[in-house]
């Protein structure tokens, strides 16, 4: 079965840090993956996503993630944080028939 | 158009009662997803609806646990004898075509169990 992990629970950053957020998935054949974002009081929304093509995938506001297939990774990327970053990451990984599987979440806390 | 939405948004019921939740997905949209994400659990998969074909059940947690989706759009999520840990929230996804597709979330409804 597919799984996600997220390493970083809660990731406490002041503004202009870089940020770097780890996820890691277990399956063999091919993936989709994707991150969304819930900011405080909303719903959840995608930020970015992978089908195929170039592994370096370009979000909005100014997220970006690798996928790096030897390492089963996807990790989540920004060059400097905002405290609008301020909200719940989550990976998420699809495969076939299968529906999202996510990891488990990092709340990100961006101190102004 | 309009997003994925979910009523009640709120919903307190005690222990035993059975509570129906309510997802209208993005008009057009032939699959539908059912999440729940209890507190510190993140987000788990329960049921997923794609067309005609029969739904993939595999992640409902017990028998308490069903849904419907009639007339490929409007899904109704039905838990029985409701128990102190179905207190969760209960999201509702839909895309375009299947699994590999972007899924737009609804609100969520929060059901609290007493």
């Amino acid at each position: 079965a597919q799984s996600v992990s997220q390493h970083n629970h809660h990731v406490i950053l002041s503004e202009a840090a870089s940020l770097e957020l780890g996820c890691n998935y277990s399956y063999g054949g091919t993936v989709n993956l994707f991150w969304y974002v819930q900011y405080p009081g909303q719903h959840l929304q995608l930020l970015l996503k992978y089908f195929s093509g170039d592994p370096l995938v370009k979000g909005i506001k100014g997220f970006e993630a690798e996928f790096i297939k030897s390492k089963f990774s996807f990790n989540l990327r920004k060059p400097s944080v905002q405290w609008s970053d301020t909200a719940e990451y989550f990976c998420a990984v699809s495969t076939g028939r299968r529906a999202l599987t996510f990891g488990s979440g990092t709340r990100l806390q961006v101190q102004p | 158009g309009a997003g994925v939405s979910q009523s009640p948004s709120n919903k307190v019921t005690e222990k035993g009662k059975d509570v129906e939740l309510r997802c209208d997905p993005i008009s057009g949209h032939t699959a539908l997803y059912w999440y729940r994400q209890s507190l510190g659990q993140g987000l788990e998969f329960l049921i997923y609806f794609q067309g005609n074909s029969a739904p993939d059940k595999s992640g409902l947690p017990s028998d308490r646990f069903s849904a419907e989706r009639t007339g490929g759009s409007v899904s109704t999520l039905t838990i029985q004898r409701t128990q102190q840990e179905d207190s969760a929230v209960y999201l509702c996804a839909s895309s375009l075509e299947g699994t590999g597709d972007t899924q737009y979330f609804g609100p969520g409804t929060r059901l609290t169990v007493l």
